[in-house]
């Protein structure tokens, strides 16, 4: 069975940083892309963030690029978002996702992140 | 690449169909894939490369279109249904979302 189970998240001032986990397990982790998204509230979904198999690839939404970081342990097989320069309108439920052809077909549970003072 | 989804909202009965329209403002092929979210849940892939329905989403669900111009139908509806519904675009980086079609089933 396929599963992606996230922790980290939480309240955190502006300004600061905040880091992200998402733990897979039931599929061969290093073959697969792995993304970030996110929904503020009342909002719609927001791609944030991807990373290619072989962790050599990674491209950002502009408002995070610079401030978040995505990153993968392979051995470990787990998916990562640092976000620092952390802003109110950082605040959101954050997935991890993976990234099958043509779509993201499993997802994590979603994790609240907070930015206030 | 920016998605415009229609309509935003919607009503419809039980049993009914609906049609959800997303226009890409440049051509994508057909890297297109639709969503399901529902409150406090992770969004569900419900199709994938704008008409491959995902496995075990019912064959009401269907998706068709190329180019800049993709629609979602669901017919037969169900109270299940009512959720949000999102389009999504792999073609290019900044990966996009369509802004979101809010369904009510009455």
């Amino acid at each position: 069975e396929v599963q992606l189970v996230q922790s980290g998240g939480g309240l955190v001032q502006p300004g600061g940083s905040l880091g992200l986990s998402c733990a897979v397990s039931g599929f061969s982790f290093d073959g697969y892309g792995m993304a970030w998204v996110r929904q503020a509230p009342g909002k719609g979904l927001e791609w944030v963030a991807n990373i290619k198999q072989d962790e050599n690839d990674k491209f950002y939404v502009d408002s995070v690029r610079g401030r978040f970081s995505i990153s993968r342990d392979n051995a470990k097989n787990s998916l990562y978002l640092h976000m620092s320069s952390l802003r109110v309108e950082d605040t959101a439920v954050y997935y991890c996702a993976r990234v099958a052809i043509r779509g993201y077909d499993f997802w994590g549970q979603g994790t609240l992140v907070t930015v206030s003072s | 690449i920016q998605l415009t989804q229609s309509p935003s909202s919607l009503s419809a009965s039980v049993g009914g169909r609906v049609t959800i329209t997303c226009r890409a403002s440049q051509g994508i092929s057909t890297l297109l894939a639709w969503y399901q979210k529902n409150p406090g849940k992770a969004p569900k892939l419900l199709i994938s490369d704008a008409s491959t329905l995902q496995s075990g989403v019912p064959s009401r669900f269907s998706g068709s279109g190329s180019g800049t111009h993709f629609t979602l139908t669901i017919t037969s509806l169900q109270p299940e249904d009512s959720a949000a519904y999102y389009c999504q675009q792999l073609y290019d980086y900044p990966i996009t979302f369509g802004q979101g079609t809010r369904l009510e089933i009455e």
